[in-house]
């Protein structure tokens, strides 16, 4: 039931965009983004739930197709302040069609923005 | 708004003695978790409270670990004996909603 992030890792240089992926083999109620940082708490980014919705602030955003049991998050021209492990939580649809409340969360795709 | 509160933020033990963390939730929040995340991988659910009753305990070790929240507010994590394999970071997050909020975490080694 772990969801799967794609790629690993990546590396950019400042200015420079990323997508990062997150995939369930099971339907989805939500997807929960979260950046940490090495030695830190993860810090929530965005919440986006069903309904093929797309969210963002500031340069990051993300996307999840209902569909197709996945989301992405997209960072645009990414400064080094966006170095760090994003993992992304998943929630699961209960028999009446909203949350347990329960999130499962990806092995994380670590990102290092360069200068 | 204060975030959610953890102590110790290290501790540093000898397998099979005993170790209880303690988390305070963002004030409001009826929903407490605590995860346990090794290096390298996503948090990991042990359990989740709604206001002081557990809802989801199915990923707790019940011979050694246990938790409570006895006025639904904050909570303490106890692992008893802990295993070298315990060594870990105890996280412990709180919601109102549907989004979690986080604290620093507890960095466990066991000796």
């Amino acid at each position: 039931q772990q969801p799967v992030q794609s790629p690993q890792a990546v590396i950019l240089r400042e200015g420079e965009d990323a997508v990062i992926n997150c995939s369930s083999s099971k339907a989805l109620y939500s997807v929960h983004w979260y950046r940490q940082k090495h030695g830190e708490a993860p810090v929530f980014l965005m919440i986006l739930l069903k309904g093929g919705e797309q969210k963002g602030h500031d340069k990051i955003s993300a996307s999840f197709n209902e569909k197709k049991q996945q989301s992405s998050l997209y960072l645009t021209a990414s400064q080094l302040s966006y170095s760090g492990t994003y993992f992304c939580g998943t929630g699961f649809p209960n028999a009446g069609g909203t949350s347990y409340g329960k999130l499962t969360f990806g092995q994380g795709t670590i990102l290092t923005v360069h200068p | 708004e204060a975030g959610v509160v953890q102590s110790p933020r290290y501790k540093i033990i000898e397998k099979k003695q005993p170790v209880a963390f303690w988390c305070n939730p963002i004030s409001g929040h009826n929903t407490l978790y605590w995860y346990l995340q090794n290096l390298g991988q996503g948090p990991e659910l042990l359990i989740r409270y709604e206001n002081e009753e557990a809802v989801d305990d199915s990923q707790l070790p019940k011979d050694r670990f246990s938790a409570e929240r006895l006025k639904g507010v904050d909570s303490t994590l106890k692992i008893q004996p802990a295993e070298l394999g315990d060594s870990a970071v105890y996280l412990c997050a709180s919601s109102r909603t549907n989004e979690q909020f986080f604290g620093p975490g507890t960095r466990l080694t066991v000796l």
